[in-house]
């Protein structure tokens, strides 16, 4: 079945600075690609993903890309802000008819 | 939509009791997990279910019980609760489609004691 790997499980950045969360996922088959950002006492929440027929996807602040040749995908957050100090998960699934898988998340610290 | 409704919020129990925590969803998804979450760790999957009246074991099944007899309702069982189980209960559910995303309930923090 699918194995989804995240990297690192703590980061700590100035605010302002960029941060960069990595994933990797064994099942080639696997086509949909979201990441989930979870603030304390809450359950997590979908803040963006990609599809595999898409190399990079941007909302605002937050950038994912996508190697589907390396199979790992990343989570880029620029210009951080105390808000954004929060546990990311990264997922992976083969969409239609099959279930969701989680990496372990990483717990983000945005320093003042 | 109410989305997904776990209950309760919180419960303590006490070592050999059991209890049922309660997931609904009104979103009509056919995927429903149950995931456990010690402090500081990732989501790791108890059950998952397909569908009503399909379930699977996760990664961590031992000591829970799911039944799925409506695509609303994945209730999840202790039996015979240990201090081991102590820690944030998540359900989720998924749409099956392209986009399956997932929509996580509140969370039950139980405490055994």
């Amino acid at each position: 079945g699918e194995n989804v790997e995240q990297h690192p499980s703590t980061l700590s950045v100035q605010e302002g600075d960029s941060a960069v969360i990595k994933c990797t996922y064994s099942d080639s088959a696997s086509n949909y690609f979201p990441w989930y950002k979870q603030e304390l006492g809450k359950g997590p929440q979908l803040i963006i993903d990609i599809r595999s027929n898409v190399g990079e996807k941007k909302d605002q602040r937050i950038a994912v890309t996508l190697n589907k040749t390396a199979k790992h995908f990343s989570l880029h957050i620029t210009e951080t802000q105390p808000e954004d100090s929060a546990v990311y998960f990264c997922a992976a699934s083969r969409g239609r008819d099959d279930k969701i898988i989680f990496g372990k998340g990483t717990r983000l610290h945005i320093l003042p | 939509n109410a989305g997904v409704t776990q209950t309760p919020k919180f419960r303590i129990l006490k070592i050999g009791q059991s209890m049922t925590l309660q997931c609904t969803q009104d979103m009509n998804h056919n995927y429903m997990y149950w995931y456990r979450q010690d402090p500081g760790m990732g989501l790791k999957l108890i059950y998952y279910s397909v569908g009503a009246g399909i379930t699977d074991k996760g990664e961590v099944p031992n000591g829970y019980n799911v039944s799925r007899s409506t695509t609303e309702d994945f209730p999840l069982r202790l039996e015979l609760a240990a201090p081991s189980q102590t820690s944030v209960y998540f359900c989720a559910s998924t749409p099956t489609g392209l986009n399956p995303e997932a929509f996580f309930g509140q969370g039950t923090r139980l405490t055994v004691v």
